[in-house]
C-alpha cells in the first residue's frame, strides 16, 4: 500500500521569498511517480510537477521544482519567488504501477503575506 | 475548450434522493476516475476506469454506480443520498493509467445533503 505524509498544516512565507512543503511518502514499489497539485480557494485541482522513481534529476516547472531523495523517500515541493497567487492547498500525491489511483497526503496550506 | 468538465457545479438535495454527476473528458484520455474530497480536504480515489472497463472500485458503497458509455465520459449515479455524502466529487482522466501519467482534474461538484 502507498502512504503520503505532509506534515505540515500550514506555511506561510512573504512575497518573493522561497518556500519548502515537505512531502514523505511509503511504499514497497519500485517504480512509481510523484506528483504536486494545487488548490485554490476556488476549488479546482491543478497539476504542477511531476517525479518519476527512476529519474536521476529533480523536476523542475518555471518556479517550481520538486526537491526528491529516495533513500529518504521525501519528494519536497520548492516554490521559488513566491507571489500572492500561489496562496492555496497543496497536496503531495503518488501513483505505483499497476495502481491506476492517485494516493493523496492531507495537504498543505500556504498563505503568502505581501 | 474545457479539458475535464463536470456537471453540475453545485448539487444540493434532500436525504433519500437520488442524483446523477457527468463528466467528460476533451482530451483523448482512456482513464478517467471518480475522486471525493471531504470536509477536511482529504482526497480519495473511489472508482477508475480504462476505456470504459472499470478497473478499481474502492469499497464504495453500491449506492454509488458509475457508467462509461465510452472513454470520454464516465458519470456517477447515487442512490438514497445520505448525510455522509456530503463532500466534493472531482472527475480526473490520464492518457493511461502508468504511474508516469498526471490526472487532469475537473472543477469538482460539490454536493450538499440537507
Amino acid at each position: 500500500a502507498q502512504k503520503i505524509t505532509q506534515t505540515q498544516p500550514g506555511m506561510f512565507v512573504q512575497e518573493k521569498e522561497a518556500v519548502t512543503l515537505d512531502c514523505t511518502y511509503d511504499t514497497s514499489d519500485q517504480s512509481y511517480g510523484l506528483f504536486w497539485y494545487k488548490q485554490p480557494s476556488s476549488g479546482e485541482m491543478i497539476f504542477l510537477i511531476y517525479q518519476g522513481s527512476y529519474d536521476e534529476q529533480n523536476a523542475t516547472e518555471g518556479r517550481y521544482s520538486l526537491n526528491f531523495q529516495k533513500a529518504r523517500k521525501s519528494a519536497n515541493l520548492v516554490i521559488s519567488a513566491s507571489q500572492l497567487g500561489d496562496s492555496a492547498m497543496y497536496f503531495c500525491a503518488m501513483s505505483a504501477t499497476g495502481f491506476q489511483k492517485l494516493v493523496f497526503g492531507t495537504g498543505t496550506r500556504l498563505l503568502v503575506s505581501p | 475548450d474545457t479539458a475535464v468538465s463536470q456537471t453540475p457545479k453545485y448539487l444540493v438535495t434532500q436525504m433519500g434522493n437520488d442524483k446523477s454527476i457527468k463528466c467528460e473528458q476533451n482530451l483523448g484520455h482512456d482513464t478517467m476516475y471518480w475522486y471525493k474530497q471531504d470536509s477536511k480536504k482529504f482526497l480519495k480515489i473511489m472508482f477508475s476506469y480504462n476505456n470504459k472497463e472499470l478497473i478499481i472500485n474502492e469499497t464504495v458503497p453500491n449506492r454509488f454506480s458509475p457508467k462509461s458509455p465510452d472513454k470520454a465520459h464516465l458519470n456517477l449515479h447515487i442512490n438514497s443520498l445520505e448525510l455522509g455524502d456530503s463532500a466534493v466529487y472531482f472527475c480526473a482522466s490520464s492518457r493511461t493509467g502508468g504511474s508516469n501519467q498526471p490526472q487532469h482534474f475537473g472543477d469538482g461538484t460539490r454536493l450538499s445533503i440537507l
